[in-house]
């Protein structure tokens, strides 16, 4: 049973415009959020985080926003540029749970120029 | 910068075969882990470690056991490899503590025939 679900495997999206990638998640636990961006090729690399006594950060053009209520998080990427072409991780781990973070099963997203 | 390394980026073995995978970092990480990743399905933790010859199973465990016993080195052994476990295998380090971010290294696809 995913516990963090992406359910989107895929989006594309024009240059310019702006991507929105979705995340699920069921354990209630969940404090801290966090996505990852991996190109082929390359392990992931840590993009932006939120911790759940926020709803929203900001780091230029990407912005997380946490809807706890929801059990919903979203990634938003303005503008979209064709070097973020790549697949997008959310994850999530719990206090009691220690450093171990939960994946989604990732999205691929495709800017096109 | 952080600096992970993994032994092999790709890697043909045969079933049956005892098979090592390494991974080594340079910035004093106290935190290692183990993931794979799976096409629909993302990271999915196999072990970590929070200090030397120290162990902990992730979500799964099952054919695989690891090893740590340098603070720099941690190795992932499938002790008799089967077809089920083709799949890339990706190291992370993180300093310590719950909301540090964890560093990947470049993975390694391993393929069981």
């Amino acid at each position: 049973d995913q516990q963090v679900k992406q359910n989107s495997p895929s989006l594309s999206v024009q240059e310019g415009r702006i991507s929105i990638l979705n995340c699920d998640y069921t354990n209630s636990m969940f404090d801290y959020f966090l996505w990852y961006k991996k190109y082929p090729a390359e392990g992931p690399t840590f993009l932006i985080s939120i911790s759940s006594i926020k709803d929203k950060n900001e780091d230029g053009r990407f912005t997380v926003f946490l809807n706890k209520s929801a059990k919903h998080l979203s990634l938003h990427i303005v503008p979209s540029q064709p070097g973020d072409s790549a697949v997008y991780f959310c994850a999530a781990s719990a206090m009691t749970a220690g450093n171990k973070l939960t994946f989604g099963g990732g999205t691929r997203v495709l800017v096109k120029p | 910068d952080v600096k992970v390394t993994q032994s092999s980026r790709y890697l043909v073995k045969r079933t049956g075969e005892k098979v090592f995978l390494e991974c080594v970092q340079d910035m004093d990480h106290e935190n290692m882990f183990w993931y794979r990743q799976d096409p629909g399905l993302g990271l999915r933790l196999i072990y970590f470690s929070y200090d030397v010859k120290m162990k902990e199973k992730g979500d799964i465990p099952e054919g695989y056991s690891v090893s740590r016993e340098k603070k720099e080195r941690f190795s992932l052994i499938l002790e008799s490899a089967s077809t089920n476990q083709t799949s890339m295998y990706l190291c992370a380090s993180s300093l310590g503590g719950r909301q540090e971010t964890q560093y990947f290294g470049p993975g390694t696809r391993l393929l069981v025939l």
